[in-house]
């Protein structure tokens, strides 16, 4: 039973390149939340979505990031242009449909923005 | 804003040592509280869900205490062994905030053989 899987792993990009994100949730999960972690800070709600739909994208910043999660397929963040400040820790969590339920963390991605 | 606070930031304790730390959430419209266990470059493992006032959870030597009307949940570990070396974090969900969590920043525990 496999867990919730990121990729990549760890992902260098320059300034200006585009990053994109993988989660692939558990099975049977249909939510699936992304939380980011800056140096020095914690970890910190990005958005929620259910397949094909975005149901809270409060902790999204405004421009270049965008989260999707396709009736097919992993969910993917992706950031555009990205700059230094995006370096980051990036985890995926997926829950089945009650909320009351504990979210199952992948490894998460780490962002090099050089 | 919602804050979640955890105390102390970090600790270190000798094996067999016993170790209790804090976390603080806001008292209202809560729905749950979630304790997790973290390990440098591995995904956060679920401890805990708690959802009413006075709930006691344990696991192993590990238990859980919450108090939703002052806003409190404590998180204990009895006799520390080195491989309780980790960071622990708690989360709080609320009644209105959809399915997201908001963590504090982490109770980092050091145990010394």
């Amino acid at each position: 039973n496999a867990g919730v899987m990121q990729n990549p792993r760890h992902l260098v990009r320059r300034r200006g390149q585009e990053a994109r994100l993988r989660c692939s949730p558990m099975k049977g999960h249909s939510h699936v939340y992304w939380y980011r972690q800056l140096p020095e800070e914690g970890l910190k709600f990005m958005v929620y979505l259910q397949k094909e739909n975005i149901i809270d994208e409060s902790g999204m910043p405004k421009e270049r990031f965008s989260a999707e999660f396709p009736k097919e397929g992993p969910s993917i963040l992706r950031i555009q242009q990205v700059v230094r400040g995006d370096s980051a820790a990036y985890f995926c969590a997926s829950s089945p449909g009650s909320s009351r339920t504990t979210g199952y963390f992948g490894e998460g991605s780490w962002l090099t923005v050089v | 804003i919602l804050n979640v606070e955890q105390s102390p930031q970090s600790l270190h304790v000798q094996e067999g040592d016993s170790t209790n730390f804090t976390c603080s959430f806001p008292s209202s419209n809560f729905y749950a509280l979630h304790w997790y266990r973290w390990e440098t470059a591995k995904s956060p493992e679920a401890l805990f869900v708690m959802t009413l006032n006075g709930d006691e959870k344990k696991k192993g030597r590990i238990s859980a205490t919450l108090n939703t009307k002052e806003g409190y949940s404590y998180l204990y570990i009895k006799g520390s062994q080195p491989e309780d070396s980790a960071t622990y974090l708690c989360a709080f969900k609320g009644n209105n905030q959809g399915g997201k969590l908001i963590f504090g920043q982490g109770t980092e525990l050091s145990v010394k053989p």
